[in-house]
């Protein structure tokens, strides 16, 4: 069982609403938790990274949280554009171990 | 500065073969750290390469194995190649690497796309 469960595994929006990805993980101890964005046959280029003190950090119109009591992070894409869409992946590190979750595929509609 | 760059981009083998795939970190960086991504299993960990020792490594058979070089530039290897290596390959560079207490960036290249046939 992969210990960073992303949800939805995929989604399809109108340009200009919003919407959230989510991020489960048993990762224990926790360190650190990544939102990294892929496009299309490119690397994965980095969001936002978070340690188990905050609570959110925002980039842009990114915004993610973590909660680190009950294991969630979710990323929050205000107003969206054509260039959001992209895979979403989720990374959770723990002690020398760094899991990756699945990703969301996200497809933003004119 | 120059990003993180992966060669060849895209290659074909056919099966028993070996592989060779490249990875120049962004100056200054001591660590290089490499994936595979596939559409059924996303993500997932090979090795991580600091000051040319190996720090970490993944789930991975023998088959696949790294090196890095003084320069830190680093080199992967797939031998007996099987048809589900097929993947995309990419590196990514950090200044102190995946250690747990680490926030800092990572960097990842454009991949090497291999097709194993």
């Amino acid at each position: 069982k992969n210990q960073v469960e992303q949800s939805p595994q995929s989604l399809i929006i109108l340009e200009g609403k919003n919407c959230t990805l989510q991020c489960n993980y048993t990762v224990s101890p926790f360190s650190n938790l990544r939102w990294y964005k892929q496009d299309t046959g490119r690397g994965p280029v980095s969001l936002t990274i978070m340690t188990f003190s905050e609570n959110t950090k925002s980039n842009g119109r990114y915004t993610a949280t973590l909660d680190a009591d009950t294991k969630q992070s979710s990323l929050h894409i205000t107003a969206s554009q054509l260039s959001d869409s992209a895979s979403y992946i989720c990374v959770v590190s723990g002690v020398n171990d760094m899991r990756f979750g699945a990703g969301t595929r996200l497809t933003v509609k004119p | 500065k120059a990003g993180v760059t992966q060669t060849p981009r895209y290659l074909i083998k056919t099966r028993g073969q070996q592989v060779t795939l490249s990875c120049s970190p962004i100056s200054g960086h001591r660590s290089v750290s490499w994936y595979q991504q596939t559409p059924g299993q996303g993500l997932q960990f090979l090795f991580e390469y600091f000051s040319e020792t190996q720090r970490n490594k993944g789930n991975f058979p023998g088959r696949f194995s790294g090196r890095q070089f003084s320069n830190s530039r680093s080199e992967m290897n797939v031998s007996t190649l099987e048809l589900g290596d097929s993947a995309l390959y990419l590196c990514a560079s950090s200044f102190i690497g995946l250690a747990s207490t680490n926030t800092g960036e990572l960097f990842f290249g454009e991949g090497s796309r291999l097709t194993v046939l």
